[in-house]
């Protein structure tokens, strides 16, 4: 069975520019998430994805960062315009249970991103 | 809001020697708690997963112990060996969303 995958692994870019990264979720895992860590802090959650619907976005920094998942599959996060702050490791992860908790989740490789 | 914390922040041993990582938490209200394994430039890798109702999960030469209670977790690596070398990320999960610690980053010299 497939892993989560992540691409780019590594993107660098100027600040005002934009960036997508893109993640497919372990075939049959309805939960989708996005959590981050920038420079010298812990993992933060940014996302939650039910399938196609957002659950929860609570942890989204700002309206310069957009995600979809389009028809319940892979998903994306756009930043539009990066800035500098936004640099870091954006993890994706997935999960198969719906009720009671995501259950185990199994995280991607992270995509690196730093903004210049 | 969820603060977790991991004690201590690195830590240093001869192969063989038994490994003891500490994780506390703030809010007792969680469903579970993970643990996982992070290697240099890598995604993050499920360890031990324990539910809110368990008091302990073990795997091979893993076993993690939980006391919701009192907000605490504690990871056993037994006989360490030079491939444990990793950081190890302690997370509570509430309401579908996971709060980590800062890791613990682990060296086991051979």
């Amino acid at each position: 069975e497939a892993g989560v995958t992540q691409f780019p692994s590594h993107s660098v870019i100027e600040k005002g520019q934009t960036v997508t990264l893109r993640c497919d979720p372990i075939s049959g895992h309805d939960n989708l998430y996005w959590y981050r860590r920038v420079m010298g802090k812990e993992i933060k959650f940014l996302l939650h994805f039910v399938k196609e619907s957002k659950q929860d976005e609570s942890g989204m920094p700002n309206n310069r960062f957009l995600a979809e998942r389009t028809g319940g599959t892979y998903s994306t996060l756009k930043v539009q315009p990066a800035e500098l702050e936004d640099s870091g490791v954006y993890f994706c992860a997935s999960s198969r249970r719906l009720a009671g908790g995501s259950g185990e989740l199994f995280f991607g490789e992270g995509s690196r991103l730093t903004v210049l | 809001k969820q603060e977790v914390t991991q004690i201590p922040a690195a830590l240093s041993v001869p192969e063989g020697e038994n490994l003891v990582l500490n994780c506390s938490f703030t809010d007792s209200a969680i469903y579970n708690l993970q643990w996982f394994r992070q290697d240099p430039g890598k995604g993050l890798t499920s360890l031990l997963l324990i539910q809110s109702s368990q008091r302990e999960q073990t795997s091979g030469r893993l076993n993690a112990s939980l006391d919701k209670s009192s907000g605490r977790s504690t990871l056993y690596i037994a006989a360490s060996q030079p491939g444990d070398s990793a950081t190890y990320l302690c997370a509570v999960e509430d309401d579908y969303k996971l709060s980590f610690g800062a890791g613990t980053t682990v060296t086991v010299r051979a």
